[in-house]
């Protein structure tokens, strides 16, 4: 079975600062992975996608994610947070089942 | 030209109705599902269907009853409403199931969410 835990429930963050949130994943073997963003009241959406090419995997409105085998995490980062990042974020693991999200609020 | 869709977008019922929920995808995708997220934004898998056969089948209550007359279209029927079904169902597709590891074929494509209210 494979699955995923988003180790913090809820991020708060300031403008301009960074974004680290953070995805364990539990596979038996080499998963794909994914990040989808839900803004408030809106759908999902597609943030980034880690199938093998590459470790460091850039996606959408400047988030990245960086695949660690070693440590089995899948981590979503940003340089720095703009307030229309708020939104909840989702970590996937390839059998679409979704971990229970990270909340992200921008502080201005 | 919406690539998944679902109607209606919010429903309002109550206990003890039976109500569907319907779904079209667009995109020529193998794959459709059905997600539940609750009040705390969790979002659990219910069902998936690939090309019409049921694949994943979750520990949903039988009042739940997926039905796909054909790949592009996954309907959600449910029976006996119940208070906790209150939620945003979301449908979604994805070109293939589990497409391995150099995967474009997992990536899922959501509708903008059924929200149902019972009363």
């Amino acid at each position: 079975a494979q699955s995923v835990t988003q180790l913090d429930s809820h991020v708060s963050v300031s403008e301009g600062t960074p974004v680290l949130l953070r995805c364990n994943y539990s596979s038996s073997y080499s998963p794909s992975l994914f990040w989808y963003v839900q803004h408030p009241n809106k759908g999902l959406q597609l943030l980034l996608k880690y199938t093998s090419a590459a470790t460091l995997v850039k996606g959408i409105n400047g988030f990245e994610a960086e695949f660690k085998k070693s440590e089995t995490s899948f981590h979503l980062t940003k340089p720095s947070a703009h307030m229309s990042d708020a939104a909840e974020y989702f970590c996937v693991v390839n059998d679409m089942r979704f971990g229970a999200g990270t909340r992200l609020t921008v502080k201005p | 030209d919406t690539a998944v869709s679902q109607t209606p977008k919010y429903l309002v019922t109550q206990m003890g109705n039976d109500k569907s929920i319907k779904c079209e995808q667009n995109l020529g995708h193998d794959t459709m599902y059905w997600y539940k997220q609750d009040s705390k934004k969790f979002l659990k898998i219910m069902f998936s269907y690939n090309n019409k056969e049921l694949i994943i089948n979750e520990t949903v209550p039988n009042r739940f009853s997926p039905k796909s007359p054909d790949k592009a279209h996954l309907n959600l029927h449910i029976n006996s409403l119940e208070l906790g079904d209150s939620a945003v169902y979301f449908c979604a597709s994805s070109q293939d199931l589990m497409g391995g590891f150099h995967s474009e074929a997992n990536v899922l494509t959501f509708g903008a969410g059924s929200r149902l209210t019972v009363l």
